[in-house]
């Protein structure tokens, strides 16, 4: 099965930062990954698919790159309402891993 | 507007059994892959299996696999996950979610969630 990491854990910043993170796929998956964000008590929310595809009604804040192994979320300028944890996924397979997540909190 | 909505969580003891349900609206059900997805008290998301269209293919997770049984119901919009055999590492909140393949992309996203059902394994 393919294994997904995620860099940082946990990730401290403030409004207006440029925030990136990183994940990694344990294998090739071409562009198959999307990014997920979740806020305490809620579903989780689609926001990139096709490692650079915004879902529909995402802010052009988010952008997201990479292909292959190694895949970046970038929020270009951190707003209040982005702080939550991400997650990352692979959608080569029908196993549907995904990465352990990253906590973006206030600093 | 499309809605997912999971019922039948609750509290079971450890070998025991539960039914969730996911009642869909809003979207040509029959015409969608379905997931269901769990996240553990303060973890991570886990993918825990999928059921195409027709129901003629399901797909688990090796941690659930002989234990869930994924099916659908297409003339009541409903997915079921039957849990047997309930340890307490399936304690979580359980979610319910569309596959979006074909809605606008060729990819297996999830692209709408229910609120989730919270399933507690203890004695």
């Amino acid at each position: 099965d393919i294994q997904l990491t995620q860099s940082p854990s946990f990730l401290s910043a403030s409004v207006g930062d440029r925030v990136t993170i990183t994940c990694r796929a344990s294998q090739g998956i071409s562009n198959y990954l999307a990014w997920y964000q979740q806020k305490p008590g809620k579903a989780p929310k689609l926001l990139i698919y096709a490692a650079s595809t915004l879902q529909s009604g995402v802010p052009s804040r988010f952008s997201g790159s990479g292909s292959g192994t190694e895949f970046t979320l970038t929020i270009s300028s951190l707003q209040p309402e982005d702080f939550a944890t991400y997650y990352c996924q692979q959608l080569n397979s029908y196993i549907f891993t995904f990465g352990p997540g990253t906590k973006v909190d206030i600093k | 507007e499309v809605q997912l909505v999971e019922s039948g969580g609750g509290l079971v003891q450890p070998g025991g059994s539960l039914r969730l349900s996911c009642a869909a609206s809003g979207f040509t059900f029959s015409s969608y892959d379905m997931i269901w997805v769990r996240q553990a008290p303060g973890k991570g998301l886990e993918w825990v299996s999928s059921v195409s269209v027709s129901g003629g293919r399901t797909f688990y997770a090796d941690s659930v696999k002989g234990r869930f049984t994924l099916s659908r119901d297409d003339s009541r919009n409903t997915l079921y996950l039957q849990m047997n055999s309930l340890r307490a590492e399936d304690t979580a909140v359980y979610y319910c979610a569309r596959d979006g393949y074909g809605s606008g992309s060729y990819y297996n996203v999830f692209d709408y969630w229910g609120q989730g059902t919270l399933v507690t394994v203890s004695s």
